[in-house]
């Protein structure tokens, strides 16, 4: 089975270009994820999709940062303009419901080899 | 809130030693689910193991083990035998269920075994 696809592996921008990044996520998983890790850290999530719709954005900079998953497969997470702080991997994952456990639905996140983003 | 904490920046062994890798966690759910996850010098996040807050049973698979403790809100891993592959940061993750699937992440541990 095919993981979760994304590209370009690497990118080199200036500031103020615009940029995006492709994701397309194993196959019949229904939520998506785009993470941002900078380097020395964890990931910290930008969006989560359940299909097409956008359950949880709160921690995407509006400003200049937007995200569609217009079919519910595949996803664009875009940056317009780039600041040199955007300077990070962007990664993407995916899960689908795996049943209940103690009452609970249960999802493991499935990930990427994200997108190496530099801005100078 | 929901929290991880590695404490272990960095941890150097020498293959065949055991280490073991520091998890704490902060959450107010009482259905939670820990992860560990193991980034390769390649960048991408390799799922490991989930446990849920209401197995606590350990975990063995290979020489990898899993020890969970809702007491001390631990959720240690231990890698038996170490080898030079096993290099890589491992990040430890929690999902809260009443506050839907979003990860929280650890900010990793970088592990590197010397041959």
């Amino acid at each position: 089975e095919a993981g979760v696809v994304q590209s370009p592996r690497y990118k080199i921008i200036e500031k103020k270009q615009p940029v995006a990044f492709w994701c397309n996520p194993i196959s019949g998983h229904n939520t998506l994820y785009w993470y941002r890790q900078n380097l020395g850290q964890g990931p910290e999530l930008l969006i989560r999709y359940e299909n097409e719709e956008a359950v949880d954005d709160s921690q995407l900079p509006k400003d200049r940062f937007s995200a569609e998953r217009l079919k519910g497969v595949d996803s664009t997470l875009k940056i317009q303009p780039a600041e040199l702080g955007d300077s990070a991997v962007y990664l993407c994952a995916s899960s689908s419901r795996e049943g209940t456990s103690g009452g609970a639905a249960q999802e493991t996140q499935y990930f990427g080899p994200g997108t190496r983003l530099l801005v100078l | 809130a929901q929290k991880v904490t590695q404490a272990q920046t960095e941890i150097s062994v020498v293959e065949k030693e055991d280490v073991t890798l520091d998890c704490v966690y902060e959450t107010r759910d009482t259905t939670y689910y820990l992860f560990w996850y193991k980034q390769p010098p390649s960048g991408e996040l390799v799922f490991l193991i989930r446990r849920n807050s209401f197995d606590e049973q350990n975990e063995i698979s290979g020489r990898y083990s899993w020890n969970f403790q809702k007491s001390t809100s631990s959720f240690n891993f231990t890698i038996t035998a170490s080898q030079v592959v096993d290099s890589a940061v491992y990040f430890c993750a929690l999902s809260e269920a009443n506050y839907g699937q979003n990860f929280v992440f650890g900010p990793g541990t970088r592990l590197s075994v010397l041959p």
